[in-house]
């Protein structure tokens, strides 16, 4: 089974500043797929980044990046020049083989104005 | 991107009746959609995979006689929750899509009195 952890349930960052969230996983598949869900107080999910394990480079979507560490199983997201619309719960997510998503616990990020 | 639409948006009903709930591809087929349940400021838990034509499959400890789930069409899947009970009360947010990107309805608020 796959699990998926967030340590860090809060985040606070001040406008244009950086903030990283982190994320470790745990599998026995070698090939699989890893997500950064966003869910604003609208509680819709959107997707902010993805990154495919067999890839090396780390994905990057504007201002999102992620810093993926296939050995030691971790998949970090750097939000660069923080925005009041980022504030949301994040979410880590790892797909399974049969395309099922596992979620992390989650990370509350506040834009601080 | 792809269009998940998800009705109703919320909805209040009785403890001891049943609710339904409707998730729609509006703009591509689906012959596999995902129904999760999430409690405030929690994640984001599988409860199961709808399969269009044939019977849903769900995950460990989900019972599936109170939560039915029919995909009849390509575009359509519904969970209905019988019986409901206030424990019951959540939100449930289906997905759709691409193997490699989930599209997410945006949620139904269950509330049971």
């Amino acid at each position: 089974a796959q699990t998926v952890t967030q340590s860090q349930p809060e985040m606070s960052v001040q406008e244009a500043e950086t903030v990283t969230l982190s994320c470790t996983y745990d599998t026995s598949e070698s090939n699989y797929y890893l997500f950064w869900y966003k869910q604003p107080p609208s509680r819709q999910m959107i997707l902010v980044i993805r990154q495919e394990a067999y890839k090396q480079q780390n994905a990057t979507e504007n201002r999102f990046s992620v810093n993926f560490q296939k050995a030691a199983k971790s998949f970090s997201l750097k939000i660069s020049d923080s925005q009041l619309g980022d504030t949301a719960m994040y979410f880590c997510a790892f797909m399974r083989h049969d395309y099922k998503l596992s979620f992390g616990a989650g990370t509350t990020v506040t834009v601080r104005a | 991107g792809a269009v998940v639409s998800q009705h109703p948006s919320w909805v209040i009903c009785k403890s001891g009746t049943s609710v339904k709930i409707e998730c729609r591809s509006l703009d591509f087929q689906a012959t596999t959609m995902f129904w999760y349940r999430q409690f405030p400021k929690q994640s984001l838990m599988l409860m199961a995979t709808s399969n269009e034509g044939s019977k849903a499959t769900y995950e460990q400890g989900v019972e599936k006689d109170k939560f039915l789930i029919n995909h009849a069409s390509l575009t359509l899947s519904t969970l209905t929750v019988t019986s409901a009970h206030p424990e019951d009360s959540s939100f449930y947010i289906c997905s759709a899509g691409q193997p490699l990107e989930a599209f997410f309805g945006q949620g139904t608020r269950l509330t049971v009195v």
